[in-house]
């Protein structure tokens, strides 16, 4: 099993519809949460953090689930310039803090 | 403020040719990392250096591969010789140190090896 697991999609969604991504990590000690943001042929670039209490910034919520092992992203009114890869990323506990990163989830959003 | 750079941004080379990368980090930053990408994956760490020692460079393919970051600043990555499945985008990110909630990424190296 790898570390850090994520459907790769592709979603195909219409604008203005809710989309949400799972991303289960197996390392039950792991400390911190990301999601990522990656364009196509550009850099990643950092989304947000995902808190213990979940934490929301406008239209995209993040939640993890310590219990059950997964961190999601919510995305609501789905806009054309969401269409991106969004990468799920863990950093390990310990002095390592090593960043673990997912696949990437593909989203399309189409007009 | 200027983000991390890297240079080339593209480099087609043959086979059993050598090849290096450079990069400047975000100024102040202390924490430094190499990584690979290839098409549909995701980014795979090479090396991790803390000012100038390298603290994780677990998944560096040390035959072909290696790193260096002299006086803690830019960072120079090289492959010798290059292997048909070296191609693949060479990544460059710094954060502030090892706790740095953000990694800030450069635009990257696409390196094509024929």
């Amino acid at each position: 099993r790898k570390e850090v697991e994520q459907d790769p999609g592709p979603f195909n969604v219409p604008e203005g519809a809710t989309v949400a991504f799972n991303c289960t990590y197996s390392n039950s000690a792991s400390q911190s949460f990301f999601w990522y943001r990656q364009d196509c042929r550009k850099e990643p670039k950092l989304l947000m953090s995902v808190y213990s209490s979940g934490n929301e910034d406008g239209r995209f919520t993040a939640q993890l689930n310590r219990a059950s092992q997964y961190i999601s992203l919510l995305i609501r009114d789905s806009k054309l310039s969401d269409s991106a890869t969004y990468l799920c990323v863990v950093k390990s506990a310990g002095n390592n803090r090593k960043l673990i990163w997912g696949l990437g989830t593909s989203l399309a959003v189409n007009p | 403020e200027a983000g991390v750079v890297q240079s080339p941004r593209y480099k087609i080379i043959e086979k059993k040719q050598p090849v290096a990368f450079w990069c400047n980090p975000i100024s102040g930053h202390n924490t430094l990392y190499w990584y690979l990408q290839n098409l549909g994956q995701g980014p795979e760490l090479l090396i991790r250096y803390e000012n100038e020692e390298a603290v994780d460079d677990s998944q560096l393919p040390k035959d072909r591969f290696s790193a260096e970051r002299l006086k803690g600043v830019d960072s120079t990555l090289k492959i010798q010789p290059a292997e048909l499945g070296d191609s693949a985008v060479y990544l460059c990110a710094s954060s502030l140190d090892l706790n740095g909630v953000e990694q800030f990424f450069g635009p990257g190296t696409r390196l094509t090896v024929l």
